[in-house]
């Protein structure tokens, strides 16, 4: 059984430029979330996509962004990068939709904004 | 969404039992315990989850009051590959937005 798969593993990006990240669930997973993790800060919910769609999002502003595709992998899209936008995103999948049940989450992509 | 409150830190020795409190006044009906585990440079693994009493698994216990305001991980054994962050998760068993709310965590270092 595969893992939670992140690429790339580090990235530096300028400011305002846009960064596409991808996310391979776990195999049979359909319901995928992101998070964005500041140095020294728990995580923090980006958005949760099942089915294609987004289906709950946590207080980012608009120019994040997302896609699942119908094999469940999926990307985080940043566009007008800032420099707070530095942190590791993490990719967390499973089966369903429902709050209970463990999630399971990738190895993250460090990102920073220069 | 209920907050926790964990310690930022502690520090224990290899081979002895550690117990992380993590308090949730505010916790809700509907709302299930779950703590997670994370090691540097590395995503959160799901450790337990629990609503009340007492579960146990393979790597730890959760001890969960009656009145549910608070929770207590408990680490048997720990040894120096247990040095990592657990943060303590309150949240609504039956939403389905799959929303975890992770506070800063409690580091836990393990000494020699």
């Amino acid at each position: 059984e595969t893992g939670v798969t992140q690429s790339p593993t580090h990235l530096i990006k300028t400011r305002g430029q846009q960064v596409t990240l991808r996310c391979s669930s776990q195999s049979g997973h359909n319901t995928v979330s992101w998070y964005q993790q500041a140095l020294g800060q728990g995580p923090q919910f980006i958005f949760q996509y099942y089915r294609e769609e987004e289906n709950g999002r946590g207080n980012f502003p608009p120019r994040f962004s997302g896609l699942q595709f119908p094999n469940y992998s999926s990307e985080l899209n940043v566009n007008a990068l800032e420099l707070d936008d530095s942190a590791l995103y993490l990719c967390a999948s499973r089966a369903g939709t429902g709050g209970l049940g463990e999630q399971y989450f990738g190895p993250g992509t460090r990102l920073t904004v220069t | 969404l209920a907050k926790t409150t964990q310690p930022i830190s502690m520090d224990s020795y290899e081979g002895q039992e550690v117990n992380i409190t993590c308090s949730h006044n505010n916790i809700a009906t509907n709302d299930y315990i779950t703590w997670y585990q994370q090691f540097p440079s590395q995503g959160p693994r799901f450790i337990i989850q629990g609503y009340k009493t007492k579960v146990t698994n393979e790597v730890a216990s959760l001890f969960i009051p009656a009145d549910r305001k608070s929770s207590t991980l408990s680490l048997p054994r720990v040894s120096l590959s247990d040095t990592a962050v657990y943060y303590c998760l309150v949240g609504d068993g039956s939403s389905n937005t799959g929303k975890l709310i992770f506070g800063q965590g409690t580091t836990l270092q393990v000494k020699p």
